[in-house]
């Protein structure tokens, strides 16, 4: 079992849908949680950082994380189709800066 | 621009060569990495750099040798080049402050025949 395991996908949603994303993690010692957002050919990009259990807002996007079920998610509201990319969750240990990467879940949004 | 870039994007060789990707950022930053993405899209650590010392090398061949000539630039070295070096290579950096967040240039897409 890998330590971080994330649906591939690809997920396709119309234009507007609420699109909810998912991880989930088997080491416990996992405190810091990321999302990236990649397009084509292009390097990852963070979009969100998160430290503890709970949920964190910005703009369209929200991350939740909930430790005890070791299962991090992303919502992304009113969905556009910029939004299409590849969205890679990464988690860091305590006294580590070295993320462990999922290997990312293709979403397209369609017009 | 602030940013990660490496050189070059595309890069396609034959079996047994040495090549060199080159990365440099502008961010200010003080640890830098290399990172491989293999066509299932997983991203590993291979190594990472603060001021200019190596303190991660993650279980990578000897063949791949970073180097560091300043705090702003982490180049990559591989020797003999095999067909299973074929991949996306990465550069990021992190600030001091926050190592956690990081920062990614535009890969290296390395191609071996």
């Amino acid at each position: 079992q890998k330590e971080v395991e994330q649906d591939p996908g690809p997920l396709s949603v119309p234009e507007g849908a609420i699109v909810s994303l998912n991880c989930t993690y088997s080491n416990s010692a996992f405190q810091y949680f990321m999302w990236y957002r990649q397009y084509s050919r292009k390097g990852p990009e963070l979009l969100m950082y998160t430290y503890s259990s709970g949920n964190k807002e910005d703009g369209r996007f929200t991350a939740q994380v909930d430790k005890s079920s070791k299962y991090i998610s992303l919502f992304i509201r009113d969905s556009q189709p910029s939004d299409s990319a590849t969205y890679l969750c990464a988690m860091i240990s305590g006294g580590s800066y070295i993320p462990t990467f999922g290997r990312g879940t293709s979403l397209i949004v369609h017009p | 621009d602030t940013a990660v870039s490496q050189t070059p994007k595309y890069l396609v060789t034959q079996m047994g060569n040495d090549k060199s990707i080159k990365c440099e950022q502008n961010l200010g930053h003080d640890t830098m990495y290399w990172y491989k993405q293999d066509s299932k899209k997983f991203l590993k650590i291979m190594f990472s750099y603060n001021n200019k010392e190596l303190i991660i090398n993650e279980t990578v061949p000897n063949r791949f040798s970073p180097k560091s000539p300043d705090k702003a630039h982490l180049n990559l070295h591989i020797n003999s080049l095999e067909l299973g070096d074929s991949a996306v290579y990465f550069c990021a950096s992190s600030p001091r402050t926050s190592r956690n967040e990081q920062f990614f240039g535009p890969g290296t897409r390395l191609t071996v025949l």
